[in-house]
C-alpha cells in the first residue's frame, strides 16, 4: 500500500536549520510529484510547493522562496525539505503529499518547534 | 490569503444533512477537492474530482458544483463526521494547489 513516512519531531532554536524526511513506498515514485504542506498550531493548510520526482526540479509558493528547500533522494524514494535560518513562526506541522492530478497520500506530518 | 474562500464554522444536529462551500474563481475551471482533518492527525481525502469518493469513505459524503462554488454535502451526520474540511483546487494560473481556510463541523 501506498506509505509516506515522515522523520520525527524536531525542535530548534531561531535561526538554525533542519531538514526533513519523507519516505515513499508502495508506489512508482516517479510517476508523483511530491508536494509540501504546512500547517501552523491552530490553523489551516498552507502549499508550500512540490518538486518533480523525475527531474528534481522544485517549484515554491509565494512566500516559501529562499529559506526552504526541496530535494530528492530517488535512489531511496525519499523527498526532503530543509528549512534554513528558522524564525518562531516556522513552528508548524509539515506535511509531505503525493500528487499527480491532486493531493492523495499524505504523510503524518512532522512537528518542528522554533523556540530560544 | 486563501483563494478559495470557506465559512469558518458550521454546525449541524446529528443524522441531518449539512453542506460546507468552498469559494473561487479557479472552481470555474477546476474541481474542488476535499480533506477531513482530526484534531491530531492528517488530512485524509474524502472525494474528489465529480464525486469521487475513495475506498471507505462512506457514501453519505458527496459533492455538486455551480459556478465558482463547489460544496460537500454530508447526508445524515454521524458523530465521527465531526472535524475539519478543507477544500482545495488549483489556482487560477493552473499551476499551483491553493486550499480554503478551513470550516470547523461541529456536530450537535
Amino acid at each position: 500500500q501506498v506509505q509516506l513516512v515522515q522523520s520525527g519531531s524536531e525542535l530548534k532554536k531561531p535561526g538554525a536549520s533542519v531538514k526533513l524526511s519523507c519516505r515513499t513506498s508502495g508506489y512508482i515514485f516517479d510517476n508523483f510529484g511530491i508536494n509540501w504542506v504546512r500547517q501552523a498550531p491552530g490553523q489551516g493548510l498552507e502549499w508550500m510547493g512540490w518538486i518533480n520526482t523525475r527531474t528534481g526540479n522544485p517549484t515554491y509558493a509565494q512566500g516559501f522562496t529562499g529559506r526552504f528547500v526541496f530535494s530528492l533522494d530517488t535512489s531511496i524514494r525519499t523527498a526532503y525539505l530543509q528549512i534554513i535560518s528558522l524564525k518562531p513562526e516556522d513552528t508548524a506541522v509539515y506535511y509531505c503529499v503525493r500528487k499527480k492530478d491532486l493531493l492523495d497520500y499524505w504523510g503524518q506530518g512532522t512537528l518542528v518547534t522554533v523556540s530560544s | 490569503s486563501s483563494e478559495l474562500t470557506q465559512d469558518p464554522a458550521v454546525s449541524v444536529a446529528l443524522g441531518q444533512t449539512v453542506s460546507i462551500t468552498c469559494q473561487g474563481d479557479s472552481l470555474r475551471s477546476y474541481y474542488a477537492n476535499w480533506y477531513q482533518q482530526k484534531p491530531g492527525q492528517a488530512p485524509v481525502r474524502v472525494i474528489f474530482g465529480k464525486n469521487i469518493r475513495p475506498s471507505g469513505i462512506p457514501d453519505r459524503f458527496s459533492v455538486s458544483s455551480s459556478g465558482d462554488t463547489g460544496s460537500l454535502t454530508i447526508t445524515g451526520v454521524h458523530a465521527e463526521d465531526e472535524a475539519d474540511y478543507f477544500c482545495s483546487s488549483t489556482d487560477s494560473s493552473g499551476n499551483h494547489v491553493v486550499f480554503g481556510g478551513g470550516t470547523k463541523l461541529t456536530v450537535l
